[in-house]
């Protein structure tokens, strides 16, 4: 059993609307990394989370450590958002990445 | 800054051909990390340098793989013999510091297809 768990793991939404991507994980961790990869590959970091919530433009991240869940939201959609957001955490190391299977969100036009 | 250079881009070998992948981190970034992607394992850590050095190497697969970085602004992962099963996305990535708070700026990657 993987150690982070993504779901879902493909999410179809239309222009305009509200994305929850949720993460769980089973271990204790110092960090919680969500990345977000588009078509042709490239891997670009959107947040880094020890704790609460952060924001970037119309991206939100939260964690509740105790639960051991983090959610990744996205206001008002857009193509452009189409891509594979994987998330990652940093156990017991200050190094080691374990991923989620990652994410496929297609926002329609 | 350029980002992480990796090359090549593209690399179609025949099994049993060596292949070396390269790359170039962020100038001043002290750690540098060689990824693997595969659509059936996702993103998996082959190695990771901390100042040079390989700290820990647990996820090469096996006698095939090695890793060299020797100076701080350039790295290689050798495939030799290479397989089909090692066709995959390779990706590496550096870091400024060893904390796991820091972000790690990714390469483009270097898709391997092995026949």
């Amino acid at each position: 059993k993987n150690e982070v768990e993504q779901s879902p793991q493909n999410l179809t939404a239309q222009e305009g609307e509200f994305i929850t991507i949720n993460c769980s994980y089973s271990v204790g961790i110092s960090a919680l990394h969500w990345l977000q990869q588009h078509p042709g590959g490239g891997i670009v970091s959107l947040f880094m989370l020890s704790s609460g919530k952060k924001k970037h433009g119309r991206l939100i991240a939260t964690i509740n450590i105790q639960e051991k869940h983090s959610s990744l939201h996205i206001t008002a959609s857009h193509p452009r958002d189409s891509a594979v957001y994987i998330c990652a955490v940093c156990g017991g190391s200050n190094y080691k990445l374990t991923f989620g299977k990652g994410t496929l969100l297609t926002v329609n036009p | 800054d350029a980002g992480v250079i990796q090359s090549p881009r593209h690399e179609v070998t025949e099994m049993g051909q060596e292949v070396t992948l390269r790359c170039k981190p962020i100038s001043g970034h002290n750690s540098l990390f060689w990824y693997r992607q595969t659509m059936m394992r996702g993103l998996e850590l082959l190695i990771y340098f901390n100042n040079n050095v390989p700290i820990d190497d647990s996820g090469m697969p096996e006698d095939r793989f090695s890793a060299k970085m020797p100076n701080a602004s350039f790295s290689t992962l050798k495939i030799q013999p290479s397989e089909p099963r090692d066709s995959a996305v390779y990706f590496c990535a550096s870091r400024f510091r060893t904390s796991p708070t820091d972000t790690q700026y990714f390469g483009p990657g270097t898709r391997l297809t092995v026949l």
